[in-house]
């Protein structure tokens, strides 16, 4: 099983709102990854988390809140988002954090901020 | 600097053509290649990776990649396309701490 799961499949918030994003893998991946795509651009990598513990933050904006509970999920929490920050989501994870390691990528959130 | 470059942004191929979308890399090192390929609104699935060994790897959905040192290329190609290929494709190299360093894709339109 290579399944990547992401809910919810779309959102749409206001800027005050409060949500969260939410991924699961069941692979035992300990390597998982967030990732922002607009619209006919590639993904580009927000966070990298490696055995739960945040390894890699590109610089996102502090409104973008990660969280790893555990080894199989992966939260994104948003708070007082911008309308430039509608795009796909994807959460992906690897056996590691090795350049050897093929990422699996999950759905995607839709998310629409108005 | 780590980069990839996929010199069609757009390709229109007749269904049943062959196919091969290109991709040249910069890596200092010995690189860790990826084909994604996306239909609209999806995720990403992997269609085939080189790390080492023989050149020319198989994936799935028929497609095969030929990784080329001396021309720091890994194209991709299918032998006979199906309507079903139609997509974005992306090249990808992977970095330091597995940061995947992704091409700005290659839209597919396959003609009936």
């Amino acid at each position: 099983d290579t399944e990547v799961t992401q809910t919810p499949k779309h959102l749409v918030m206001g800027m005050t709102n409060k949500k969260s994003l939410k991924c699961e893998q069941h692979m035992g991946h300990r390597a998982m990854y967030w990732y922002k795509q607009k619209a006919k651009k590639p993904p580009e990598l927000m966070f990298v988390y490696s055995y739960e513990k945040l390894s890699i933050n590109e610089s996102v904006p502090s409104r973008f809140s990660p969280e790893c509970p555990n080894s199989s999920l992966l939260n994104l929490h948003l708070h007082a988002l911008q309308p430039e920050d509608s795009a796909l989501y994807l959460c992906a994870s690897s056996q590691g954090d090795r350049s050897n390691y093929e990422q699996y990528f999950g759905p995607g959130t839709r998310l629409t901020v108005t | 600097a780590q980069s990839v470059t996929q010199p069609d942004i757009h390709i229109t191929v007749s269904e049943g053509a062959s196919l091969e979308l290109r991709c040249n890399y910069s890596y200092g090192a010995t690189p860790y290649l990826f084909w994604y390929v996306q239909s609209p609104g999806q995720g990403l699935q992997l269609l085939l990776k080189y790390f080492s060994g023989d050149t020319l790897v198989q994936g799935i959905k028929g497609f095969e990649a030929e990784f080329k040192r001396s021309q720091s290329s890994f194209n991709l190609r299918k032998p006979s396309v199906h309507w079903s290929d139609a997509a974005e494709y992306f090249c990808a190299v992977s970095g330091g701490y597995n940061k995947l360093i992704f091409g700005a894709g290659t839209r597919l339109a396959v003609h009936p």
